[in-house]
C-alpha cells in the first residue's frame, strides 16, 4: 500500500530555510513525481511545483520562484521540499502528495502526506 | 497563467439532497482536471481525476462531467461525511492550479 510519511513540525525565524522530507513506501519509487502543496491558516490550498523522480525536472509556482527547490533522493526514496528567506505568509501546512512523472499529463495527486505544519515567527 | 474559478464558495444542503459544484477555467483544458475532498486535520482526498473517473474506493454518489472549460462535480445524495471543503484542480501541462474551494455543510 503506497504511503508517503512526512517530517515533523517545524518552527522557524523570519528569513530562514526549512526542509521538509516525504518518505515514499509501498510502490515504486521512480513511476511516480511529487507535487508540493500548502494551505495557509484559514486559505484553501496552493501547489507549490512538482518534480520529476525519473529526470530530477521541477516546475515551481510563479510567486515561489527562486525561493524554493525540491529534489528527490532515490537511494532512500524521499523527496526534499526547501523554502529560503522565510516570511509571516509561509505559515502553514505543508504535503507531498504522489503525482505524475510527465510534466504534460497526469491523472491527480493519488496519496498525500500526514502533512507539514511551518510555523514562522519572530 | 490559467486561473480556475469555483462556485459556490460555500453552500448549506439537508442530506439526501443533490449538491453541484461549478468550476470554470480561465482557458480550454481539456479533461486535464480533479476533484478533492479536504476535511480539518486530514490530507486532502482524490475523488476524481480525468474530470469523471471516479477513483476506486469513492462512493458512487460522487460524479464529475465537463471538459475545457466548464466542469461539475455532482454529490447526487448528500451524506452527514460529505462535510468538507472541495477543491477542483487543474493538473500537467506543465503549471498546476487550484480552485479556491467550496464549503459544504449540513442544513
Amino acid at each position: 500500500q503506497a504511503q508517503l510519511v512526512q517530517s515533523g513540525a517545524e518552527v522557524k525565524r523570519f528569513g530562514a530555510s526549512v526542509k521538509v522530507s516525504c518518505k515514499a513506501s509501498g510502490y515504486n519509487f521512480k513511476s511516480y513525481g511529487f507535487s508540493w502543496v500548502r494551505q495557509a491558516p484559514g486559505q484553501g490550498l496552493e501547489w507549490m511545483g512538482w518534480i520529476s523522480t525519473y529526470n530530477g525536472d521541477t516546475n515551481y509556482a510563479q510567486n515561489l520562484q527562486g525561493r524554493v527547490a525540491m529534489t528527490t533522493d532515490t537511494s532512500t526514496n524521499t523527496a526534499y521540499m526547501e523554502l529560503r528567506s522565510l516570511r509571516s505568509d509561509d505559515t502553514a501546512v505543508y504535503y507531498c502528495a504522489r503525482d505524475t512523472n510527465d510534466v504534460w499529463s497526469g491523472y491527480g495527486m493519488d496519496v498525500w502526506g500526514q502533512g507539514t505544519t511551518v510555523t514562522v515567527s519572530s | 497563467d490559467i486561473q480556475m474559478t469555483q462556485s459556490p464558495s460555500s453552500l448549506s444542503a439537508s442530506v439526501g439532497d443533490r449538491v453541484t459544484i461549478t468550476c470554470r477555467a480561465s482557458q480550454g483544458i481539456g479533461k486535464s482536471l480533479a476533484w478533492y475532498q479536504h476535511k480539518p486535520g486530514e490530507a486532502p482526498k482524490l475523488l476524481i481525476h480525468g474530470a469523471s473517473i471516479l477513483r476506486p474506493g469513492v462512493p458512487s454518489r460522487f460524479s464529475g462531467s465537463g471538459s475545457g472549460t466548464d466542469f461539475t462535480l455532482t454529490i447526487s445524495s448528500l451524506q452527514p461525511e460529505d462535510v468538507a471543503t472541495y477543491y477542483c484542480e487543474k493538473y500537467a501541462s506543465a503549471l498546476w492550479t487550484f480552485g479556491q474551494g467550496t464549503r459544504v455543510e449540513i442544513k
